[in-house]
């Protein structure tokens, strides 16, 4: 079965500082890969998707960025963050192609003072 | 591009009770879609979807209808149970490159005992 991984599972960080969150998926290969951030009592903002390794699109133009660089493994980042960047942080994965499923991982929740 | 309205965005029912939460989209071509609950501190988690070639589809105390004339479809949870309280998020989706969902703002079902 497939298994999808997020860490941290919460982060405290300072403005101006950098950030990596990391996503993992297990027991699939060739995932469309996709970041979320869902900001507190709000819905889910689609952030980035990803298509394949090195092949990053952005849906929301702001200082965060994402890189897939396994097939698994996708990567999202700040050099320096805002506080408008709290919030939780949600990877997600399909099996690629068209007319398939989204399953979340369990989230990262960044709090940015 | 595609707009998904959810509402109530809050529902208090009775244990036992039935709840009846709606979505509405904008583009006709949106043919799938999900529903996921989300428990606090979790990500979402796929419940019950149904594709643009079906009216309604069941599994157990949840089944989904659509509407695709009048672009509406409804979660109905009937003999509600304390667990079943969570955030319930629908979502649309044409399936373009990158399968992007839209998601709706959510709905917080609080059951009561």
């Amino acid at each position: 079965s497939q298994t999808i991984h997020q860490w941290p599972a919460t982060l405290v960080q300072p403005v101006g500082s950098p950030l990596s969150l990391e996503c993992t998926v297990e027991g699939t290969s060739n995932p469309n890969l996709y970041w979320y951030r869902q900001a507190a009592g709000r819905g889910l903002q689609l952030l980035f998707y990803s298509v394949g390794i090195g092949q990053i699109s952005s849906e929301v133009p702001q200082n965060l960025s994402a890189s897939r660089p396994q097939d698994r493994q996708f990567i999202l980042s700040s050099k320096k963050l805002l506080l408008s960047d709290s919030g939780f942080y949600l990877c997600a994965w399909d099996r690629g192609g068209f007319q398939e499923t989204q399953y979340f991982g369990p989230g990262t929740r960044l709090l940015v003072l | 591009g595609e707009n998904v309205e959810q509402h109530p965005s809050t529902l208090s029912v009775q244990e036992g009770d039935s709840a009846v939460i709606k979505c509405t989209y904008s583009d006709s071509a949106s043919n799938y879609f999900p529903w996921y609950k989300q428990e606090l501190g979790k990500g979402p988690q796929l419940i019950i979807d149904i594709r643009s070639n079906v009216g309604e589809k069941k599994d157990q105390r949840i089944a989904v209808t659509l509407n695709k004339t009048a672009k509406h479809f409804s979660l109905h949870i009937t003999e509600t149970q304390p667990e079943d309280s969570a955030v319930y998020f629908c979502a649309a989706t044409t399936f373009a490159t990158g399968n992007q969902f839209y998601f709706g703002t959510g709905t917080s079902l609080t059951v009561i005992p």
